[in-house]
């Protein structure tokens, strides 16, 4: 069976602070695929990466970085420089291929960003 | 843009009257999914669809039902809502094959059931 477990579950920092947000899974499989979806006050889960079992390279969109580690068995998250805006519930979710097309969320990291 | 929707944002029912969730997507998708979603639980799958007319439980499908009959809709159904259902809850699509595509939600319905 799969897990993901983000052991935060609320991180409070003030306007310009890194925050990172952790992620560690655990699966059998060796294909398998990583995820992070953003969910707003409105409440609309927002995608905002997928990474394949098979790329370790860490990746950086605008503030927004991940560092995967298959060592650790980790997907985690910085925003840099945080924003009012950047104020969400944030959920890693795992979807391993033996499972078809299904996804299994982490308990999610509620972030406050202070101004 | 994917565009999921859901019939209602806020619902309030009463225990044992039959319920229904209605989630329609745009983007011709093949994969549908309903979740609840709970505090410090994460998103739990109920029940999903590869296709119309096929369905398959997800980890928690007891007290549930679902309804594929055209491609863009999937509905959600509670037989005898009871106070434990009480939750808010999520539709997706994704497009089908054997790639892991992303996932595209609703803006969810928050049910109380009283």
């Amino acid at each position: 069976a799969q897990k993901v477990t983000q052991a935060q579950t609320e991180i409070s920092v003030v306007e310009k602070e890194d925050v990172t947000l952790d992620c560690v899974y655990e699966t059998r499989d060796t294909t398998y695929y990583l995820f992070w979806y953003k969910q707003p006050p409105s409440g609309e889960l927002v995608f905002l990466i997928r990474r394949n079992s098979f790329d370790e390279q860490n990746e950086i969109s605008g503030r927004y970085s991940w560092n995967f580690q298959k060592s650790t068995s980790s997907f985690n998250f910085t925003i840099t420089a945080s924003q009012v805006v950047d104020s969400a519930v944030y959920f890693c979710a795992l979807a391993v291929k033996a499972a078809g097309n299904k996804l299994t969320f982490g308990g999610g990291t509620r972030v406050l960003v202070k101004p | 843009d994917v565009k999921v929707t859901q019939s209602s944002r806020y619902l309030v029912k009463r225990t044992g009257e039959k319920v229904f969730l209605e989630c329609v997507q745009d983007m011709d998708h093949e994969n549908m999914f309903w979740y609840r979603q709970d505090p410090g639980l994460g998103l739990r799958l109920i029940y999903f669809s590869y296709d119309v007319k096929m369905k398959e439980k997800g980890d928690i499908p007891e007290g549930y039902s679902v309804s594929r009959e055209k491609k863009e809709r999937f509905s959600l159904i509670l037989e005898s809502a009871s106070t434990n259902q009480t939750s808010m809850y999520l539709c997706a699509s994704s497009s089908g094959g054997t790639a892991f595509y992303e996932q595209y939600f609703g803006p969810g319905t928050r049910l109380t059931v009283t």
